[in-house]
């Protein structure tokens, strides 16, 4: 069974610019999670979608927005990028998000400002 | 409001010890926790969790962890590191709502020494 798969791995934009981060769950899975890990501010969650609905929220600007598809991939969306959104951007995935179920990440995308 | 402490931000031990990452919570109703490794470059991978029943939960890797619920601790431990074992690992917690948002520790920087 094939992971959960973010592309692209690197990203290199300037601030401004707009950027798009993709993410496939694990087939089956239909609950998709979006974390920002920085070394200064550790994991912080960004959004968590289910069957296409954005179903919780983190403390982030209006700037940071995604969306789910019908086959369960997602897409998460940075507009106006700042130098401070540089970040490793991981992508999770679970079954129907239960609280106690695990989540498989993906490996993450690595997104770097200039 | 929920949150997770990792009091360490490194841990060194020699190969053959026992180790221990420490960890303790706060939420407001019954904590669902989680233990997570993080290999360089790589996302997160699940170790083990405490969701009711036994205190003492046995993960992958010969990781285990103990919940205490008067000190609302929950460290990891593993009788004899291995080099291998070097890595970051993260506590994480989430409230019993059913909510899939994942509140992380800021991470601890295990090292085994040959």
């Amino acid at each position: 069974k094939a992971g959960v798969t973010q592309t692209p791995r690197y990203l290199i934009k300037t601030r401004g610019q707009q950027v798009t981060l993709s993410c496939s769950p694990i087939s089956g899975h239909r609950s998709v999670s979006w974390y920002q890990q920085t070394p200064g501010q550790g994991l912080q969650f960004l959004f968590e979608y289910f069957s296409e609905t954005q179903r919780n929220k983190g403390n982030f600007p209006g700037r940071f927005s995604g969306r789910q598809f019908s086959n369960s991939r997602s897409e998460m969306n940075v507009s106006t990028l700042e130098l401070g959104d540089s970040a490793l951007y991981l992508c999770a995935s679970s079954l129907v998000g239960g609280a106690g179920e695990k989540l498989f990440f993906g490996s993450g995308t690595q997104l770097s400002v200039l | 409001a929920q949150s997770v402490a990792q009091p360490e931000d490194q841990v060194n031990v020699a190969e053959g010890n026992p180790l221990t990452v420490k960890c303790t919570y706060s939420v407001s109703g019954n904590p669902y926790l989680f233990w997570y490794v993080q290999y360089p470059n790589r996302g997160l991978q699940f170790l083990l969790k405490y969701i009711t029943g036994d205190n003492l939960v046995k993960g992958s890797y010969g990781f285990e962890a103990e919940f205490n619920k008067s000190q609302t601790s929950f460290h990891l431990k593993k009788p004899s590191a291995l080099v291998s074992d070097s890595a970051l690992y993260f506590c994480a917690v989430r409230e019993g709502t059913g909510a899939n948002n994942l509140f992380f520790g800021t991470g601890t920087r295990l090292t085994v020494i040959p």
